[in-house]
């Protein structure tokens, strides 16, 4: 049974076009969700860490909000550089880390 | 600069070998993972450890086995009894294992030939 689910496994974006990316999860106790940024060929990047319903988070072109059922990593004006895998991960209580297979973003100029 | 450093980047492997990916951080963490990365799948947690000579199974543990000696330095090695080693590895450490966001290293690639 998933326990985190990523949608859509690839996007693909016009620079400036605005868009969501949404993570499903199933866990119960929760302690933490968290989104990453890879970049082909090399490890995944810390973003954000969100800990409870309502919260959001924001870093320049990246907004990410959360759910008793989802998160969305919202990104606003893309640019061409934002163009990565997006990993989301859910972490419950006494579990370990549960990693999505990410969502492919890519953002054409 | 702080971060976890992966040795090596690119590596193959004979059948019937053992071979040994290195990982070392100096960023005074507490906790250390081990994940795998395959194609169209999410990261697969092989081993962790939680403080110096304690380490704890995963979802995917078999045919690899690990060591903590040190704080800074945590190896994995895949034994030929892992079938299909094939794959993308990350070696990844968090202050404490619960709560905290994790620092991946820039992986190894490991080729079966």
């Amino acid at each position: 049974e998933d326990q985190v689910t990523q949608s859509p496994e690839a996007l693909r974006l016009q620079e400036g076009e605005s868009s969501s990316l949404n993570c499903s999860y199933t866990v119960s106790g929760l302690r933490g969700l968290f989104w990453y940024r890879q970049d082909p060929g090399k490890g995944p990047e810390f973003l954000f860490t969100l800990y409870s319903a309502g919260e959001e988070k924001e870093k320049e072109r990246l907004k990410a909000t959360l759910t008793k059922k989802e998160s969305f990593l919202h990104i606003t004006a893309p640019k061409p550089e934002d163009s990565a895998t997006y990993l989301c991960a859910v972490q419950a209580e006494w579990d370990d880390m549960r990693f999505g297979a990410g969502t492919r973003l890519t953002v054409k100029p | 600069d702080g971060g976890i450093t992966q040795s090596p980047k690119y590596l193959f492997r004979k059948e019937g070998q053992n071979v040994t990916l290195s990982c070392e951080q100096n960023l005074n963490h507490d906790a250390m993972y081990w994940y795998r990365q395959d194609p169209g799948q999410g990261l697969r947690l092989i081993y962790y450890s939680q403080i110096v000579n304690d380490f704890q199974k995963g979802d995917i543990a078999e045919g690899y086995s690990v060591s903590r000696e040190k704080k800074e330095s945590f190896p994995l090695t895949v034994t030929s009894a892992q079938k299909n080693p094939t794959a993308f590895y990350l070696c990844a450490s968090s202050i404490g294992r619960e709560r905290y966001g994790y620092t991946f290293g820039s992986g190894t690639r490991l080729t079966v030939v």
